[in-house]
């Protein structure tokens, strides 16, 4: 029961800004949208998260849409060490009053950034 | 250094064994959790712990068992009874309040 859809793959050139988008249409009001990536093997990576103002940081941007249905990371000057798997990622709540969350997968997006 | 480390990076099994793979973290984070992911796949929830002596099933938590018995500590012991242990196993730390989930390095487990 996978919240997310995301591309299957992407190609970027290098250099050049990498747009991956993400549709969370049922998302709840106070779930939150994470974004990893992983690269071959190893563990995620954190990237950003965000509820529904945009966020940026020393790696990406986060683009929440105003309804909060979809979103877009953005990776501004994509280089080969970016070639990853990307993951959009809703954090739900257990039960209505626990104060435990967890993190529902998708598949990703396989990003391939080319010279 | 600050992290979690998990080993041993490839674990390789009989059928019919228990194995345990190690999570250690250093992070001082009250939370600790393993995941699954098979090849092409997501992570999938195994176990959670929020606190140390206590911890709750994940999504796919038969044929595995944890124990936390130290805030730093979180192994997992894939049973007999995992009909499909051959996967990646990853464990995460997350502080209590921020939530923000780091992850370890992971063990490739196969079975033979």
């Amino acid at each position: 029961d996978a919240k997310t859809t995301q591309p299957t793959s992407m190609d970027c050139a290098e250099g050049r800004a990498a747009n991956l988008p993400c549709n969370h249409s049922t998302i709840s009001g106070n779930e939150y949208v994470y974004w990893y990536r992983q690269i071959h093997s190893q563990g995620p990576q954190y990237i950003i998260h965000g509820l529904k103002n945009n966020e940026t940081n020393e790696m990406a941007s986060l683009i929440i849409t105003e309804d909060r249905k979809s979103s877009t990371l953005i990776l501004p000057h994509a280089t080969l060490r970016d070639t990853a798997v990307y993951y959009c990622i809703v954090r739900v709540r257990e039960g209505a009053t626990s104060g435990t969350y967890k993190y529902i997968f998708g598949t990703g997006t396989r990003l391939k950034v080319l010279a | 250094d600050g992290g979690i480390t998990q080993s041993p990076k490839y674990l390789f099994r009989k059928e019919g064994q228990n194995v345990t793979l190690s999570c250690e973290q250093n992070l001082n984070h009250d939370a600790m959790y393993w995941y699954r992911q098979d090849p092409g796949q997501g992570l999938r929830l195994i176990y959670y712990s929020q606190i140390v002596n206590d911890f709750q099933k994940g999504d796919i938590a038969e044929g595995y068992s944890v124990s936390r018995e130290k805030k730093e500590s979180f192994p997992l012991t894939v049973t007999s009874a995992q009909k499909n242990p051959t996967a990646f196993y990853l464990c995460a730390s997350s502080d209590t309040g921020r939530e923000t989930q780091y992850f370890g390095p992971g063990t490739r487990l196969l079975v033979l």
